[in-house]
C-alpha cells in the first residue's frame, strides 16, 4: 500500500526566503506525482504535475523535482511572498494518494 | 462560472440521521471523485466514477454510497451518520487524469 508523508507539518519563514517542501512515498513504482495548494476554506489548486519519466517541472517561482529511486519529491519556492501562505499537498498517481500537507506561513 | 459546485457548505447532523452531499460540474468531465479530509490529514478517496452509470470504491468507502445517473451530478449519501464521519468533504472532477483536476470548495460536516 502506497504511503505518502510530508515533512515538516508546518513551516514559517520570513518574506523573501527560498524554501523547500518535502514529500516522500513508499512505493517507487509511481506513474506521476502532483503538488497542490489549499487555501483555508477552499478546494485544492493544482500547481505542478511530474510524470514518472520526468525529473522536474517548473512554473514561475515554483520548481518540483522527483527522485523515484529514493521515493522523494521536493517543491522549491523561490523568493517567498505572504501570498504563498497556504497548505501544500502532494499526491501520487491517478487515484491520488495524498500526504497530510505542509502548512506554510510567510511573514511580511 | 464553470466549475464544481458542492452543497451544502456546512451541515450538522445527529447520530443516525441521513443526508446527501450534492456535487455538480458543468465542464462535461467524465471522471468525478469524492474525498474526505480530517483535521491535519491529507485527502482520502471515498468513491469515484469514470462516467455516467459507473462507480467504484476508493480507500474509505464504508458508511457511504454514491450514484452517477448523469455526467454532471455525483451525489454522496450518508445513511446512518456516525461521529467518525465528521470531516470536510471535497468533490473533484477531470476529463483526463492526472491532468486538470477541479475541486469544489468543500462541505464541512459535523455529526453530534
Amino acid at each position: 500500500k502506497q504511503e505518502v508523508t510530508q515533512i515538516p507539518a508546518a513551516l514559517s519563514v520570513p518574506e523573501g526566503e527560498n524554501l523547500v517542501l518535502n514529500c516522500s512515498f513508499t512505493d517507487s513504482a509511481i506513474y506521476n506525482l502532483q503538488w497542490f495548494r489549499q487555501d483555508p476554506g477552499k478546494g485544492l489548486t493544482s500547481l505542478l504535475l511530474i510524470q514518472s519519466s520526468q525529473r522536474e517541472q517548473t512554473s514561475g517561482r515554483l520548481n518540483a523535482s522527483l527522485d523515484k529511486s529514493s521515493g522523494r519529491s521536493t517543491l522549491y519556492i523561490a523568493a517567498s511572498q505572504p501570498g504563498d501562505s497556504a497548505t501544500y499537498l502532494c499526491a501520487v498517481n491517478n487515484d491520488m494518494r495524498f500526504g497530510a500537507g505542509t502548512r506554510l506561513t510567510v511573514k511580511p | 462560472n464553470a466549475g464544481v459546485t458542492q452543497t451544502p457548505k456546512f451541515r450538522i447532523l445527529k447520530i443516525g440521521q441521513s443526508m446527501t452531499l450534492q456535487c455538480t460540474q458543468d465542464m462535461n468531465h467524465n471522471y468525478m471523485y469524492w474525498y474526505r479530509q480530517d483535521p491535519g490529514m491529507g485527502l482520502k478517496l471515498i468513491y469515484y466514477s469514470v462516467g455516467a452509470g459507473i462507480t467504484d470504491k476508493g480507500e474509505v468507502p464504508n458508511g457511504y454510497n454514491v450514484s452517477r445517473s448523469t455526467t454532471e451530478d455525483f451525489p454522496l449519501r450518508l445513511e446512518l451518520a456516525a461521529p467518525s464521519q465528521t470531516s470536510v468533504y471535497f468533490c473533484a472532477s477531470t476529463s483526463s487524469p492526472p491532468y486538470g483536476y477541479t475541486f469544489g470548495s468543500g462541505t464541512r460536516l459535523t455529526v453530534v
